[in-house]
C-alpha cells in the first residue's frame, strides 16, 4: 500500500515569497492533516480535513497561510508571503477515520531566507 | 487546550538496557495517548497507543502504562536495540477528534 506522498521535499525561498505543498493521502483516508514541525520541537497541528471539509483550522495563521482539500482527495498548504519564522519541516498526515492511526509522510522542508 | 510535555529530552542506554520515556498532560478530558517514533528525514510513525480504559499494553519490546489519576503515561521499551536509536514523540487527543498534541520529543540513543 502506498503512503502519504509529499513534495517537494526541500523548498528555499527569501522572505515576502510565496510558496506552496502538496500531500496525496493514502487511497480511502477521509481524514488529512497538516502539521508544522520547527527543528527540535513536536509537531503542532494547523489544519484538518474530513473529506473536503475543515473541521479544525484554529491554530493557522490565516493572514498567510491557506489549505484546501478539493474533491477530498489531494491537498495543498500555501504560504504567502512567508516569514523567516515558518523555516519548519511541513508534515501532511492521513487517517481513516477521527480516531487512531495517523500516517505521516516524510514531509516538506521549507527553509526562509 | 491540550499541553503535553515529555521528560527526558534525551536519553542514551546501553544496548540491551531498558528504556523510560514520561509524558504528562493536562487535559483531563484526554482519552487516547499515542506515541509515535520519528528517524531522521522521515516522518512520526505510530508504534503504540493506549486508550483511557486501560492502565497498560504491551507490544513485543514495547509497553505503554496510563495513570489517569496523575495524568501521565510512559513508554517502555525493552532489550534495546542499535535500531530504536530515534526521536519518540508521545501525544494526546480527545478520542473523536484526533487532534493529536504532541510534546517536544525525546532523543533516544542505544550505544551498541
Amino acid at each position: 500500500e502506498a503512503g502519504v506522498a509529499q513534495s517537494p521535499r526541500y523548498k528555499i525561498i527569501e522572505k515576502r515569497q510565496s510558496v506552496a505543498f502538496w500531500c496525496n493521502p493514502i487511497s480511502g483516508h477521509a481524514t488529512l492533516y497538516w502539521y508544522q514541525q520547527i527543528l527540535g520541537q513536536g509537531p503542532k497541528l494547523l489544519i484538518q480535513f474530513q473529506n473536503n471539509g475543515v473541521v479544525d483550522d484554529s491554530q493557522l495563521p490565516k493572514d498567510r497561510f491557506s489549505a484546501e482539500r478539493l474533491k477530498g482527495v489531494d491537498s495543498t498548504l500555501k504560504i504567502q508571503p512567508a516569514k523567516l519564522e515558518d523555516s519548519a519541516v511541513y508534515l501532511c498526515a492521513s487517517g481513516l477515520s477521527n480516531t487512531g492511526e495517523l500516517f505521516f509522510g516524510e514531509g516538506s522542508r521549507l527553509t526562509v531566507l | 487546550g491540550e499541553n503535553v510535555e515529555q521528560h527526558p529530552s534525551t536519553l542514551s542506554v546501553q544496548e540491551g538496557d531498558s528504556a523510560v520515556i514520561k509524558c504528562t498532560y493536562s487535559d483531563s478530558a484526554s482519552n487516547y495517548f499515542p506515541w509515535y517514533k520519528q528517524e531522521l528525514g522521515k516522518g512520526p510513525q505510530l508504534i503504540i497507543d493506549i486508550r483511557s480504559n486501560v492502565g497498560e499494553k504491551k507490544d513485543q519490546r514495547i509497553a505503554v502504562t496510563l495513570n489517569k489519576t496523575a495524568k501521565h503515561f510512559s513508554l517502555h521499551i525493552t532489550e534495546t536495540q542499535p535500531e530504536d536509536s530515534a526521536v519518540y514523540f508521545c501525544a494526546a487527543s480527545r478520542e473523536g477528534n484526533n487532534r493529536l498534541a504532541f510534546g517536544k520529543g525525546n532523543q533516544v540513543v542505544v550505544i551498541p
